[in-house]
């Protein structure tokens, strides 16, 4: 069974980048050849509800954002390590959350994140 | 604002049943499956429904159903491991975006 396992620093700088690993164990980042995969970043700020960041194809081929946060994010995978990873650029106060992966994957009826991973608070203070 | 509209609360007695709704639009739930996220205390989502398809180990208390642009989340037979936060979500087409509702919190009294 898939884990993933986020980790980076838990406190972070105004106007710095923010910076994430996403760390997948029991399975490989790049699929197999009867499944794909694509991997997410998801924040909840304390007491909030969840909101997409983006994601990004197994292969690291192609990427979606949020278009409000479309601008300062970006994502790349490395496959040798079987990580994703996460850069969210000019951070502020608005960016202190809990920061989720997720695995997104196809089970009938279409695709759904299937894996989370335990989160991990960033906050943003100097 | 969320693309995904939510009650902000439902409560229920042990026993009872309750309906969260989950309202989208065409380019969201009228395209597309919906799944519903529980989360405890903050801590990792888990999927407790997709489209009307019942994950491995969720008690069959839990089902869905669908009208348009609107898909209910039925809890029958309230539990107090029910109480929870859930969230809807799907993909919308026009933002080229997973989007969630605001959430629901379940409190069980």
């Amino acid at each position: 069974q898939v884990q993933l396992q986020e980790s980076g620093p838990g406190l972070v700088k105004p106007s710095e980048t923010l910076s994430l690993n996403c760390i997948v164990s029991g399975g490989s980042i790049s699929g197999d050849s009867s499944t794909t995969y694509y991997w997410n970043w998801i924040r909840q700020p304390a007491g909030k509800g969840l909101e997409w960041i983006g994601r990004i194809y197994m292969s690291g081929g192609s990427t979606n954002y949020n278009p409000s946060l479309k601008s300062r994010v970006t994502l790349s995978v490395d496959t040798a390590r079987n990580l994703f990873s996460l850069k969210l650029t000019s951070v502020t106060a608005a960016d202190t959350a809990a920061y989720f992966c997720a695995r997104e994957a196809f089970s009938l009826p279409g695709y759904s994140f299937d894996s989370w991973g335990q989160g991990k608070l960033v906050v943003v203070s100097s | 604002q969320s693309a995904l509209t939510q009650e902000a609360s439902v409560s229920g007695t042990v026993g009872q049943r309750v309906t969260l709704s989950c309202i989208g639009n065409s380019n969201n739930i009228g395209s597309y499956a919906v799944a519903w996220y529980q989360q405890i205390s903050h801590g990792a989502p888990k999927t407790v429904m997709f489209g009307n398809s019942l994950p491995s180990g969720i008690p069959d208390r839990y089902s869905a159903s669908k009208s348009g642009t609107t898909v209910s989340l039925i809890i029958s037979g309230l539990k107090p491991e029910d109480e929870a936060d859930y969230y809807c979500s799907t993909w919308d087409y026009s933002l080229g975006a997973w989007v969630f509702g605001g959430g629901t919190k379940v409190t069980v009294l």
